[in-house]
């Protein structure tokens, strides 16, 4: 059964600050990972997604990573703002197209 | 593109009513539709998986008589949570995918439901 983990639960940083956030999953046989962003109260806001063949996928400010071997992804923001302050959901694809997430990274960006 | 609607976007009920939430896919046919469950501050449990025209596909644990899934058409699947109690209180969402297994899902934006 996989399972993903995310590191840390909560984060707290200044704005302008670079930061890691990291995903693992137990199970290497994955379509693809993705990254989403969830607002309170709201659905789910798609950030990157990263196939199995690929190693790293860029938008804006954002850099995510699949390690596939090792089970592992990380999702780098650069120059964080107070916008981004949301929870980011990791979540990675198995057979039938079934998405499993991990608990989420809940970020906040103090200005 | 890629657009999918969830109606209510919140609903509060009496204990012991049934409540139906309906999921649209607006500009794509969505062969597979999924249902998932959200606690606060945690994360989404896969619920349900449904194909246009067949019965869904239930995750271990979930009452498929209390949650009741409907996939009729390809622009729409509905749960419907019969005989609501407090503990059912919860986010719900939906997700949509046009494609063939590997194809991305979409997400609808949730469905408060508050069972007093």
């Amino acid at each position: 059964k996989q399972e993903v983990t995310q590191i840390p639960a909560a984060l707290s940083v200044p704005e302008g600050e670079n930061l890691v956030l990291n995903c693992s999953f137990t199970d290497s046989a994955i379509y693809n990972l993705q990254w989403f962003r969830q607002d309170p109260g709201k659905g789910l806001t798609s950030l990157l997604l990263i196939q199995s063949s690929q190693r790293e996928q860029t938008s804006g400010r954002l850099n995510a990573s699949l390690d596939k071997s090792s089970g592992r992804s990380t999702l780098y923001i650069a120059a964080s703002q107070p916008g981004d302050s949301a929870t980011y959901l990791c979540a990675v694809k198995t057979s039938g197209s079934r998405l499993t997430f991990g608990e989420g990274t809940q970020l906040t960006v103090n200005p | 593109g890629a657009v999918v609607s969830q109606h209510p976007s919140w609903v509060i009920c009496k204990s012991g009513t049934s409540v139906k939430i309906e999921c649209r896919s607006l500009d794509f046919q969505a062969t597979t539709m999924f249902w998932y469950r959200q606690f606060p501050k945690q994360s989404l449990m896969l619920m349900a998986t449904s194909n246009e025209g067949s019965k869904a596909t239930y995750e271990q644990g979930v009452e498929k008589d209390k949650f009741l899934i409907n996939h009729a058409s390809l622009t729409l699947s509905t749960l419907t949570v019969t005989s609501a109690h407090p503990e059912d209180s919860s986010f719900y969402i939906c997700s949509a995918t046009p494609g063939t297994s590997g194809g991305d899902q979409f997400f609808g934006p949730g469905t408060r439901l508050t069972v007093l």
